[in-house]
């Protein structure tokens, strides 16, 4: 079972836009729609920003949005501010053997 | 407001067998919507799903750690535990216990702060 796969890391100046990609197969980020993105200051537990693709925990901000595309899940992180610079994780259902797969993360500079 | 808390031993040598408990407040362990969960993450490293498992003792397991795995809930309690066997060193992590939505495979949408267990000779 292998992790999501996501960049190592991404950057961008306060106000910019990012997006992180997070790439899976058929068996899971391409063939259901339970794919999650989570937020990671350090030493912080994870914290839910998208969930099932598309929407948007209450209290998170309308700048998060998520995407998918076959094989290939985003996070968009528009009007970047200081307080995204974090970690950020992937995971998907993974079918057939029922479980969750994690993306390896993607660190986030805001320069 | 939910609050889960990890508890459990913080150093263990190779061999042994983990037991973490997860207390749940605020809110009910036996609730329909909800699965409970582990996930862990070694230091510097990304989070792995260990299992989850639901009110009524249904379970679900990382097949890479299911042969390892043992997971029970005691509703009266409101706590859940996981038993994770023949600990190498390669188990130090932070281990998570979080809230999972039935609804929604891979939402956990509460999070305990995480406790660090270290498996050192």
């Amino acid at each position: 079972q292998s992790a999501l796969t996501q960049p190592r890391s991404v950057s961008g100046s306060p106000g910019q836009s990012v997006t992180i990609s997070c790439t899976g197969t058929s068996s899971d980020v391409g063939g259901y729609n339970y794919v999650s993105w989570y937020q990671q200051h350090p030493g912080k537990a994870p914290k839910v920003m998208i969930y099932d693709v598309t929407k948007r925990p209450s209290g998170v901000p309308d700048r998060f949005s998520g995407s998918k595309s076959d094989n290939t899940a985003s996070l968009t992180i528009s009007g970047l501010q200081a307080e995204d610079e974090a970690d950020y994780y992937c995971s998907s259902y993974a079918g057939g053997q029922s479980y969750v797969v994690f993306g390896g993360g993607t660190k986030l500079t805001v320069l | 407001q939910l609050q889960l808390q990890e508890s459990g031993p913080g150093l263990l040598k190779p061999s042994e067998t983990l037991s973490l408990t997860c207390t749940v407040s605020g809110g009910s362990i036996s609730s329909a919507s909800h699965y409970w969960g582990w996930i862990r993450q070694p230091p510097g490293k990304g989070l792995e799903w260990i299992g989850a498992i639901y009110y009524n003792g249904n379970t679900f397991y990382n097949p890479s750690l299911k042969s390892r795995v043992t997971m029970s809930i005691d509703t009266s309690k409101s706590q859940f535990s996981l038993r994770l066997s023949s600990l190498t060193a390669a188990d130090t992590a932070v281990y998570y216990c979080a809230r999972r939505l039935s609804s929604s495979w891979s939402h956990f949408d509460s999070w305990g702060q995480g406790t660090l267990v270290t498996v050192s000779s």
